[in-house]
């Protein structure tokens, strides 16, 4: 059974800039979760998708934004770049999305904004 | 809201040495409680859970008991590996979705 899947692993992008990051859950997984992960921060939640529906937004600016497909992948999108948005990107899913905790997370999209 | 203070460390141990890494919660009511682990490189898994007062989670030699007259959590194993040097945080859930509040993490090093 394939894991969570995300694109990019890597990239580069300086200040301005816009990014689109991919996520594709377990298949069968109908929540889709994005966390940032900055060593100063540590890991913050940034929104929640459950079909197709955004359920829950963490405390970041309108910059940050997501959705989800028919088919449960998911994509978030990044403008207007700051060095501040340099971070690992993890996406997560889980199979009914009932608070239960139990996340299967991605490999993470490594953003650096130069 | 839901909160978690836990231990950063580093911690640096020998190989069979016992580990401790603590943990404490701030919740409403009575949430399950997680650890994540994080090898290099990777994203985190699920370590273990417990969803009710003095559950004990376990998996892979660690343990963690769910106190809630202490409000901690703490991680436990008897004897570390060198396989296991990871970061390791403390979770617990906050509101109806699936957003988790995670502690900041803490860094462990195993040495031969």
């Amino acid at each position: 059974k394939a894991g969570v899947t995300q694109t990019p692993r890597y990239l580069i992008k300086t200040r301005g800039q816009q990014v689109t990051l991919s996520c594709s859950p377990i298949s069968g997984h109908r929540s889709v979760s994005w966390y940032q992960q900055t060593p100063g921060q540590g890991l913050q939640f940034l929104f929640e998708y459950f079909s197709e529906t955004q359920r829950n937004k963490g405390n970041f600016p309108g910059r940050f934004s997501g959705r989800q497909f028919s088919n449960s992948r998911s994509e978030m999108n990044v403008s207007t770049l700051e060095l501040g948005d340099s971070a690992l990107y993890l996406c997560a899913s889980s199979l009914l999305g009932r608070n239960t905790g139990e996340l299967f997370f991605g490999e993470g999209s490594r953003l650096t904004v130069l | 809201g839901n909160s978690v203070t836990q231990m950063e460390g580093p911690v640096t141990l020998s190989e069979e040495a016992f580990l401790t890494i603590n943990c404490t919660y701030t919740a409403t009511g009575y949430p399950s409680l997680f650890w994540y682990v994080q090898y290099p490189g990777e994203g985190l898994q699920l370590l273990l859970k417990a969803t009710k007062a003095d559950d004990k989670g376990s998996n892979k030699g660690f343990e963690a008991t769910y106190r809630k007259e202490t409000t901690s959590f703490h991680l436990e194993k008897g004897s570390v590996q060198v396989s296991d040097s990871a970061v390791y945080f403390c979770a617990l859930p906050q509101g109806g979705s699936e957003k988790l509040v995670f502690g900041k993490g803490t860094k462990l090093t195993v040495n031969p």
